[in-house]
């Protein structure tokens, strides 16, 4: 157990619905980074939050957005979803900048979202 | 922008035989090197990472990885790999002294044969 929750577990939908993913860090710790993993397109970064503010921005697209909230959990929200959006959307959390400093990702389990 | 490449989508190996798994990335001077492993229906864990310092990395679970500037690469080994390690494997890159975002390669994963 990491330390990280991510909710939901599974979520289905449908083509052109809005979804919101949510993300507890672990204790302690100030960043929080978003993946999206799927099979042709690996593991990609999405998004990165450090004390509620952002910090760095990946390959994110337009319909979907992020924050992070003063008691530092996080939430990506997923807009007019299409069926490539399928895939499993991991949360990770670090103390600090884990690029500047190498501190390890912590990872969650991961939300796997199925849009119909 | 930094890149990694993971060389081989997936590599059979029989149970009890060495194992290697190639990673090469974009050259530069100041960059941190991780190897992050994702058992199934889980997220990923830390294996082992250089920061500075040794160029031999050792990590959990018998893993360990050399740092090679020279051929940017830093390739992970293990010399007896179990059924337990069947999983995948992501090497990833950042560049510290550009407060960069951390990249992850495509990820290769790894069959143990009985």
């Amino acid at each position: 157990d990491s330390g990280v929750t991510q909710t939901p577990k599974h979520l289905i939908t449908a083509t052109g619905q809005r979804v919101t993913l949510r993300c507890s860090p672990r204790s302690g710790d100030l960043s929080v980074y978003w993946y999206q993993q799927s099979l042709d397109q690996g593991l990609q970064f999405l998004i990165q939050y450090y004390n509620g503010e952002e910090r760095a921005k990946g390959n994110i697209l337009e319909r979907f957005s992020a924050q992070q909230f003063p008691d530092l959990h996080s939430e990506l929200n997923l807009s007019s979803l299409e069926l490539g959006d399928s895939a499993l959307y991991f949360c990770a959390s670090s103390p600090g900048l884990a690029g500047v400093t190498g501190e390890t990702q912590y990872f969650g389990p991961g939300t796997r979202l199925l849009v119909l | 922008a930094q890149s990694v490449t993971q060389l081989d989508s997936q590599v059979p190996v029989f149970e009890e035989a060495p194992v290697e798994l190639r990673c090469n990335y974009s050259s530069s001077v100041s960059v941190y090197l991780f190897w992050y492993v994702q058992y199934p229906n889980q997220g990923l864990q830390l294996l082992l990472k250089y920061l500075s310092g040794s160029t031999l990395v050792k990590g959990i679970n018998g893993f360990e990885a050399e740092f090679n500037k020279s051929q940017t690469s830093f390739h992970l080994r293990k010399p007896s790999v179990h059924i337990s390690d069947t999983a995948e494997y992501f090497c990833a890159v950042t560049r510290w002294d550009r407060d960069d975002k951390i990249i992850f390669g495509k990820g290769t994963r790894l069959h143990i044969l009985p």
